[in-house]
């Protein structure tokens, strides 16, 4: 079982709807939970960032991790076309410092 | 910007070539990271420095070699590559490797390397 399971779509919404982006993981020991957005031609940049369970809100993205069933969602709400990227998460534990990335699921948001 | 600079944006380089890939970090930080992607596949680490000392290399062939002369800069250094090598390196760099709080990585926007 790998790590960290993302789905890579593409996964193709119209504009104003609400996304749902998920990844499981295998590793009891994660804590740390992290979505970032990768461009086409550009590197990843950080857009959520959360310890441990619950949610975290930020403008129109929200990040729920649910420790019990080991799983993280990105939702993003009134979608635009300038979301459209590759969104990509990560974890890591404090036992291991590395940072274990899934696939990254490909999002195309249609005018 | 993320304040992480990677030159040459692209590169293309036969097997017998010698290049090297340049990152510079403008964020303070301690922590500087190499990664391969390739399509399909998770971001791979391949060598983690912090405070200057190399502490992580993911068993990379040694026809990478990294360097890094001080905390803001970060080099890859490329010999006799294969095809299969072709993929986007990006640099990384975070505040500190040790403490998790601090380990938010930065990116910078990567090296289009295509081996022939």
């Amino acid at each position: 079982q790998k790590e960290v399971e993302q789905d890579p779509g593409p996964l193709s919404v119209p504009e104003g709807a609400i996304v749902s982006l998920n990844c499981t993981y295998s590793n009891s020991a994660f804590q740390y939970f992290m979505w970032y957005r990768q461009y086409s031609r550009k590197g990843p940049e950080l857009l959520m960032y959360t310890y441990s369970s619950g949610n975290k809100e930020d403008g129109r993205f929200t990040a729920q991790v649910d420790k019990s069933s080991k799983y993280i969602s990105l939702f993003i709400r009134d979608s635009q076309p300038s979301d459209s990227a590759t969104y990509l998460c990560a974890m890591s534990s404090n036992r291991d410092d590395k940072i274990i990335f899934g696939k990254g699921t490909r999002l195309h948001i249609l005018p | 910007e993320t304040g992480v600079t990677q030159t040459p944006r692209h590169l293309v380089m036969g097997m017998t070539n010698k290049k090297s890939l340049k990152c510079e970090q403008h964020l303070g930080h301690n922590a500087m990271y190499w990664y391969k992607q390739s399509a399909k596949k998770p971001l791979e680490l391949m060598f983690v420095y912090n405070f200057k000392e190399q502490t992580e290399n993911n068993s990379v062939p040694s026809r990478f070699s990294p360097e890094c002369p001080n905390s803001s800069h970060l080099f890859l250094h490329l010999h006799t590559l294969q095809p299969e090598d072709s993929a986007l390196y990006l640099c990384a760099s975070s505040q500190d490797r040790t403490i998790l709080a601090k380990n938010i990585q930065y990116f910078g926007a990567g090296t289009r390397l295509s081996v022939l």
